[in-house]
């Protein structure tokens, strides 16, 4: 079963705003991941964050987490056309070094 | 996509006869996972495995089986293809399994089950 949803399913922006991402989970999670897959690619990873942390930057990334909410995001800034991908938040929860998954979201990055 | 080959890229087989999926690494990772992606269901465990020829289960372990001989191969059998099987199966590795360790995937292969 998924554990993470992201929302929305897709988001089409002009090169040079910003965008948001936001991923909602059900369960208690140790960490959270953020990956990026291109067109006919593998997944890369993103950033990682910790239950115990609430925001975390790496390079134009900025993601946060509330872990009451059971929910994070994750903001790009200033996009470029090579940002347009899918976007998948990933989780770990207690007891469990699996990694599951939520269904993505597609962003287009508009020149 | 580090160090990481799967094989084939795209295959088209039949219901009803066996395929196998290669995944090799070049990284020494001890994690090897295989994945499926399907639209409206993301990316699903399939197997994984923690070292040669110990593997578990994953979510979605029906109808496939794995084997890990060596280090570097991780291969992903489907005894009997169904249509349901059609879809992209991705590899993963990791170094040591922890919870906050990040993933590092193949390219992919596309199977079509006619």
């Amino acid at each position: 079963s998924q554990q993470g949803e992201e929302d929305p399913q897709a988001l089409s922006i002009q090169e040079g705003e910003n965008a948001t991402m936001n991923c909602s989970y059900k369960t208690s999670i140790n960490n959270l991941q953020w990956y990026r897959q291109n067109s006919g690619r593998g997944l890369v990873h993103l950033i990682l964050i910790r239950s115990n942390e609430r925001e975390k930057h790496s390079g134009r990334l900025r993601v946060t987490l509330d872990t009451s909410k059971k929910s994070s995001s994750l903001l790009i800034t200033a996009s470029r056309a090579a940002d347009t991908a899918s976007y998948f938040c990933a989780t770990t929860g207690a007891g469990s070094y699996q990694l599951t998954f939520g269904k993505g979201t597609k962003l287009s990055v508009i020149p | 996509d580090a160090g990481i080959t799967q094989s084939p890229r795209h295959k088209v087989t039949e219901t009803g006869t066996p395929v196998t999926l290669r995944c090799h690494q070049t990284e020494n990772h001890r994690y090897m996972y295989w994945y499926r992606q399907d639209p409206g269901h993301g990316l699903r465990l399939i197997h994984y495995s923690y070292g040669v020829k110990d593997t578990d289960k994953g979510e979605v372990s029906d109808g496939y089986s794995v084997s890990r001989s060596k280090t570097e191969d991780f291969l992903l059998t489907l005894e009997s293809a169904t249509s349901s099987q059609t879809s992209v199966y991705f590899c993963a590795i990791s170094e040591t399994g922890a919870d906050n360790e990040k993933l590092f995937f193949g390219s992919g292969t596309q199977l079509s089950v006619l």
